[in-house]
């Protein structure tokens, strides 16, 4: 079935530093949605690229999605401890009905 | 205030024994999933429902069921669960395609 790759596994910062989560399909697609979940949490709604090149921003959240609508990014410049958690991508599957997720990228700020 | 609502938040169980997790969602909303999350696994969809009466398998339905009587309602049920069920579940309501999922607090199920 369909699938997308989510990368990296985990990423280890310094607060102050950046983040980025890439996410890449094989095939086009229609829109991708973004998460984010905190430790402990559930996921929560970010945001919704529908666009060819859209570029969203959210305060220091940066989404991007690609030309060829067939890959996404999310960058958080200069993290802080509240931007700890996993954040996951989810487009939707073939069917329509479902959503299909990234493994997601684990967020960790170095102490 | 809109929310969608699981219970129970924890439970452990053996082997065998049948269960039920509810979930409730007071969005009026058309859809309705179920997940399991693993680690390293991501979200995987048990069985979703787009309307009453009308649910379907997601990835991983084997050793699970559901029903959607209501609009509102939509619980999972294991009717002999194993210790491979073990894991973190959420369910998960959307208003329709293309929009955002509002997810519950999860159920953090332990089979022994």
């Amino acid at each position: 079935g369909q699938q997308v790759m989510q990368i990296p596994q985990y990423q280890h910062v310094q607060e102050g530093e950046d983040f980025t989560t890439y996410c890449n399909s094989s095939t086009t697609l229609s829109n991708i949605q973004w998460y984010k979940q905190r430790p402990g949490g559930h996921p929560v709604f970010l945001i919704q690229l529908v666009k060819s090149g859209e570029v969203k921003k959210q305060k220091r959240l940066t989404f991007q999605f690609g030309e060829a609508k067939k890959n996404s990014s999310l960058h958080i410049t200069a993290t802080q401890t509240t931007d700890v958690g996993t954040y996951f991508c989810a487009p939707p599957g073939d069917s329509n009905y479902q959503l299909i997720w990234g493994a997601g990228t684990k967020l960790i700020i170095k102490p | 205030e809109a929310q969608v609502t699981q219970n129970p938040r924890y439970l452990i169980t053996v082997t065998g024994k049948k269960l039920t997790v509810t979930c409730s969602q007071n969005m009026n909303h058309e859809y309705m999933s179920w997940y399991r999350q693993d680690p390293g696994l991501g979200l995987r969809q048990i069985y979703y429902s787009m309307n009453v009466e009308v649910t379907d398998k997601g990835d991983v339905p084997e050793g699970y069921k559901v029903s959607r009587k209501e609009k509102r309602n939509f619980p999972l049920i294991l009717e002999s669960p194993s210790p491979n069920q073990t894991s973190l579940y959420f369910c998960a309501s959307r208003r329709s395609l293309n929009t955002e999922a509002f997810f519950g607090q999860g159920t953090r199920l332990t089979v022994v």
